[in-house]
């Protein structure tokens, strides 16, 4: 069991350019999400998948996208990255049983520099 | 809206001191509260939550209503202890409707030192 795994680790872009980042999870969860680590702003929602097929925004959506590929798999893309959105990127799942005793797993993040 | 609050960004503390996290939050109704952790170089893992009332590591947090608050607490603080710590509160009403959501904090980073 690999958990939630991220592609890539580190990335690099220039202003303009455009990226997707990789999630993927083998626990058969049926929510994910994706989150920015800014210091001192603590995790910030920017969009989730509450069940395959459906997406929606998160607190801070602006300049991203996201596919949820199919029920393992939910990609980010940055369309035209801006130096505002150098971050550390996490990707979390959690199985959604509905009782509300299960809690959120999280991928071991992805750090990106926007020049 | 709501809202989670960690005053403190830094907390230095010698090895057996006691430590304590502030975690304040803004929520019309019972929220569900947890604590993550997250070590250097590792990714963000659960480390409590109020439901629970169980001791992990030897921390403890007790959600206070009247004052809004579930401050993490350990007696004796441990070097390993050092990692930033997040509170987070998730709206037990939209569990269904928000897919399990969480509203983070701040973060305290902790520094135990020798």
């Amino acid at each position: 069991n690999a958990g939630v795994t991220q592609t890539p680790k580190f990335q690099v872009l220039k202003t303009g350019q455009s990226m997707t980042l990789q999630c993927a999870q083998d626990m058969n969860h049926n929510s994910m999400y994706w989150y920015r680590q800014d210091p001192g702003m603590g995790l910030r929602l920017i969009y989730y998948s509450a069940s395959e097929g459906t997406t929606d925004k998160g607190e801070v959506p602006n300049g991203y996208n996201v596919s949820r590929l199919n029920k393992r798999e939910f990609s980010l893309r940055l369309e035209s990255a801006a130096p505002s959105q150098t971050s550390v990127y996490f990707c979390a799942s959690i199985l959604a049983a509905g009782d509300g005793t299960d809690t959120q797993y999280f991928g071991p993040g992805t750090r990106l520099t926007v020049l | 809206a709501q809202r989670v609050t960690q005053p403190e960004k830094l907390l230095s503390v010698f090895k057996g001191a006691p430590v304590e996290l502030k975690c304040n939050y803004s929520y019309s109704g019972s929220p569900e509260l947890f604590w993550y952790v997250q070590y250097s170089r590792q990714r963000l893992q659960l480390l409590l939550r109020h439901i629970s009332r169980e001791s992990i590591k030897g921390f403890t947090a007790d959600l206070n209503k009247g004052e809004t608050s579930f401050h993490l607490k350990k007696p004796f603080a441990q070097e390993e202890d050092s990692a930033m710590y997040y509170c987070a509160l998730r709206d037990p009403l939209m569990i269904k409707a928000a897919g399990n959501k969480l509203t983070f904090g701040g973060g305290t980073r902790v520094l135990v030192k020798p």
